[in-house]
This record gives structure tokens, C-alpha cells and sequence, in this order.
């Protein structure tokens, strides 16, 4: 079976432009949450996503929204592009909520660099 | 807020030697997962604690989880060089969010 799958790997966006990444989860799994890592800081909790419904929403501006689909893959977008939102952005995908605790795994992630 | 810390930020050792990193919650947790992030790769679930005071072992690895569930620790028994990477710790929040520690770098010498 695939593992997560995240497109693209990478990308280059200049400041005030918009980006798309995309999340596909392990068939079978309902949950999706996405992070922003920051190089040598841990994973920061943006969003999570259950049956298609916004479970949980870190401490980030009105800049970032996602959505999940049908088919349980999801999208996370970030308006008005930031320097300091050069990050790496992980998406993990488990088969329950992941805050009643569950094993989750992540996609290889989107490396962002704005420039 | 809630924070999940976690110390040493880094620590080197020579292969065989010994190795522990201790995460500390400024809140209670319902449970906590440890991962392991290899340098360029991406975290990798290693073990989950429910129980107050509860111990898990795999292979080297042994996890434990405080009293107080707002604890807990990897100790990794003679490091091997496949050992290098980041231990993160995390756990739920309140209001349906997601808390990862800091992460301790481990670094381990041949």
C-alpha cells in the first residue's frame, strides 16, 4: 500500500503570492493534520481534519486554510506569502482523531521556500 | 499556552554508550507519542503511553510515562549509528490541537 503522498516537493514562491499543497492520505485513513516545521524546531500543529470536518486549529493566522475531501485527501493553502513562511509542511494521516491518541504517519512533506 | 519541552537539545555520544532525552508538559496529556525524524526525512511514529506510570520497551528503547502523566523519556540502551536523528515527543492539547516537543538532536559517534 502507498504511505502518504504530499505534491509537490518542492516549490519557490516569491512574497504575497498564494500556494497549494496536497495531502494524500493512507487508503483507509479519515484523519489528515497538517504541520509547518521549521528548520531544527519541532512540527507545528496548523490543522486537523476527521470525516471531512476541521477538528482542531493551531496558533496560525487567518492566512492559512485547508480542506479535506470526499476522498478523505486534503488541501492546505496560505495566502499572502510570508518570508518567515519558508518551512517545511507535513501532512500526517491516522485512522481516528488524532487527540484521542493514535498512531498517525507523515508524508515526506512540501519543502516552501519564499522568496 | 501549553508547551511541550524537551532536554537536551542535542546530545553527541560515542556508539555504544547510553542515551536519554525527557520531555515535560506544562499540562496533563490523555497520551504521548514519541517519533524519530532521521536528518532530511520526515517523523516516524515510534511508540505511544496511555497509562500513568506506564513503561514500554522495544529492542534498546524503553519509554516511560510519569505519575503525573505530564512526563515522560526515551532511554536508548547502547547506541548504534542508526540511532542518529531527532526524538520528538507530542501529545493533544486542549481544544483539539496537537503539541510536539522541541526534539533532541542525537548524534552518535562510530
Amino acid at each position: 500500500d502507498a504511505g502518504v503522498t504530499q505534491s509537490p516537493t518542492h516549490l519557490i514562491k516569491t512574497r504575497g503570492q498564494q500556494v497549494t499543497l496536497r495531502c494524500s492520505p493512507i487508503s483507509g485513513h479519515k484523519s489528515v493534520s497538517w504541520y509547518q516545521q521549521v528548520l531544527g524546531q519541532g512540527p507545528q500543529f496548523i490543522f486537523q481534519y476527521y470525516e471531512k470536518e476541521e477538528r482542531g486549529r493551531g496558533n496560525f493566522p487567518d492566512r492559512f486554510s485547508a480542506r479535506q475531501f470526499p476522498n478523505y485527501s486534503s488541501e492546505l493553502n496560505v495566502n499572502a506569502l510570508l518570508l518567515g513562511d519558508s518551512a517545511l509542511y507535513l501532512c500526517a494521516s491516522s485512522t481516528r482523531d488524532r487527540t484521542i491518541g493514535t498512531e498517525a504517519f507523515f508524508g515526506q512533506g512540501t519543502r516552501l521556500t519564499v522568496v | 499556552g501549553q508547551q511541550v519541552m524537551q532536554i537536551p537539545q542535542y546530545q553527541h555520544v560515542q556508539e555504544g554508550e547510553d542515551f536519554t532525552t525527557y520531555c515535560n508538559s506544562s499540562t496533563t496529556l490523555s497520551n504521548i507519542q514519541w517519533y524519530k525524524q532521521r536528518p532530511g526525512g520526515h517523523p516516524v511514529f515510534l511508540i505511544q503511553l496511555v497509562k500513568s506510570g506506564e513503561v514500554k520497551k522495544q529492542k534498546r528503547l524503553t519509554f516511560q510515562f510519569g505519575e503525573a502523566k505530564k512526563n515522560s523519556s526515551l532511554h536508548i540502551t547502547a547506541t548504534q549509528t542508526t540511532d542518529v536523528g531527532t526524538y520528538f515527543c507530542a501529545g493533544p492539547g486542549n481544544f483539539n490541537k496537537f503539541y510536539f516537543g522541541s526534539g533532541t538532536k542525537l548524534n552518535v559517534k562510530p
